[in-house]
């Protein structure tokens, strides 16, 4: 089982509602990211973070905000939840990988913030 | 065009019976693959990854396979059981990239009947 936590899983809020989805993890790991997921559709990276107070946005456009101010903590913000937003958001943090091969890291997920904006 | 095409969409197959899925990729310079498991309603979970010089490798009934050249990897399952019904993703490393870029397959939900 991977220590990586998300809350809330399922959420369903009004149009113009303020969310913050919330992601920590205990295994130490530098690196975390925020991926959007639709069904049947690949992931979509919307944020990441290489460490302490290092926030980058990702490939997908998002209304989204996020904060890295401890190592373990790495939550997201909707200032203004539209019904676009609706989707899974999946946290996840990355393990330092094989010594001398770049890239091996394994993705440890969090089990998902469903959200529905009516 | 995603850089990562998965096959088939979806499976379904009877419990005991074995499967191969499919992962074709463009991503280069190609550093490692990684197929993950993800059930219904929860995160990706890895089962095994590939680097470059590797072609074959085996997680109990799952075995990996990867021919770079042709840029193709596949997941065979073997002896099938109802608890791998799942969503089977691969994830591409490409090395090449500034920042560490990872491209997802869409994936190929397996369904095993009993």
């Amino acid at each position: 089982e991977a220590d990586i936590y998300q809350t809330p899983r399922y959420l369903v809020i009004g149009t113009g509602k303020k969310i913050t989805l919330e992601c920590s993890q205990t295994m130490g790991h530098d690196k975390m990211y925020w991926y959007q997921q639709d069904p049947g559709m690949e992931l979509h990276l919307i944020h990441y973070s290489y460490g302490v107070n290092s926030t980058e946005k990702g490939d997908l456009s998002s209304e989204s905000t996020v904060s890295r101010i401890r190592t373990e903590h790495f939550p997201l913000t909707l200032e203004s939840a539209r019904p676009s937003h609706t989707s899974q958001y999946l946290c996840a943090s990355v393990s330092p990988g094989l010594a001398g091969e770049e890239g091996t890291g394994e993705l440890f997920f969090g089990e998902g913030s469903r959200l529905t904006v009516l | 065009k995603n850089q990562v095409e998965q096959s088939p969409q979806s499976l379904i197959i009877l419990e005991g019976k074995n499967c191969t899925l499919q992962c074709n990729y463009t991503v280069s310079p190609f550093s490692n693959l990684r197929w993950y498991k993800q059930d219904t309603g929860r995160g990706p979970v890895s089962l095994t990854i590939m680097t470059f010089s590797e072609n074959t490798k085996s997680n109990g009934r799952y075995t990996a396979t990867l021919d770079a050249d042709t840029k193709q990897s596949s997941l065979h399952i073997t002896a099938s059981q109802l608890s791998d019904s799942a969503s089977y993703i691969c994830v591409v490393y490409d090395r090449g990239s500034t920042l560490g870029r990872l491209y997802f397959g869409r994936g190929t939900q397996l369904t095993v009947w009993p």
